[in-house]
């Protein structure tokens, strides 16, 4: 079964405009997060991270939130540009263990 | 450092062949991981190496498959005999933790017809 769960396979924006990517996981003892972005015919690369102890982490235009008592994150990306199209990973680690990955996002922002 | 170096990066080939797929980390990371990337599940591990050694090949799904770190700048997984629902991108990534800092390969993308 899934631990990292990101349910909607694909997403649209506008360009300009905000994009929320979300993504829940089932184990609570999770506790280290992140989100990688994969371009095609590429390996995903790092985009950013959040330790259990913080509820939020920004970078530029990109910030993660984390709700621990709903199990849930969400990356926010402010404004969205068209070189952000890619495939958004989310993942989680469990103490020394490497990353459990979900099954992605395809965002496509519009110009 | 040219980063995780991954061939060939598209095979296909027959069912019941045997495919090998190579991988060439980054010098002095010390973790080495293989994973798989699906529509129906999404990137999964396969099995990762700490300092050459396999640590957890629990994401292996059959016997089928096999993966070895002979030295610490090379590794295959190979699969035997390869079956269609094996195709995939498989992708090797390396690392100086488990946690944090993985460089990826480009990937191979396997076709089993």
């Amino acid at each position: 079964d899934q631990q990292v769960k990101q349910n909607s396979p694909s997403l649209s924006v506008q360009e300009g405009r905000i994009s929320i990517l979300n993504c829940d996981y089932t184990n609570s003892m999770f506790d280290y997060f992140l989100w990688y972005k994969k371009y095609p015919a590429e390996g995903p690369t790092f985009l950013i991270s959040i330790s259990s102890i913080k509820d939020k982490n920004e970078d530029g235009r990109f910030t993660v939130f984390l709700n621990k008592s709903a199990k849930h994150l969400s990356l926010h990306i402010v404004p969205s540009q068209p070189g952000d199209s890619a495939v958004y990973f989310c993942a989680a680690s469990l103490g020394n263990t490497p990353l459990v990955f979900g099954k992605g996002t395809r965002l496509s922002v519009i110009a | 450092d040219a980063g995780v170096i991954q061939s060939p990066r598209h095979e296909v080939t027959e069912m019941g062949q045997e495919v090998t797929l190579r991988c060439k980390p980054i010098s002095g990371h010390d973790y080495l991981f293989w994973y798989r990337q699906t529509m129906m599940r999404g990137l999964e591990l396969l099995i990762y190496f700490n300092n050459n050694v396999p640590i957890d090949d629990s994401g292996m799904p059959e016997d089928r498959f096999s993966a070895k770190m002979p030295n610490a700048s090379f590794s295959t997984l190979k699969i035997q005999p390869s079956e269609p629902r094996d195709s995939a991108v498989y992708f090797c990534a390396s690392s100086p933790t488990v946690v944090l800092g993985y460089t990826f390969g480009s990937g191979t993308r396997l076709t089993v017809v």
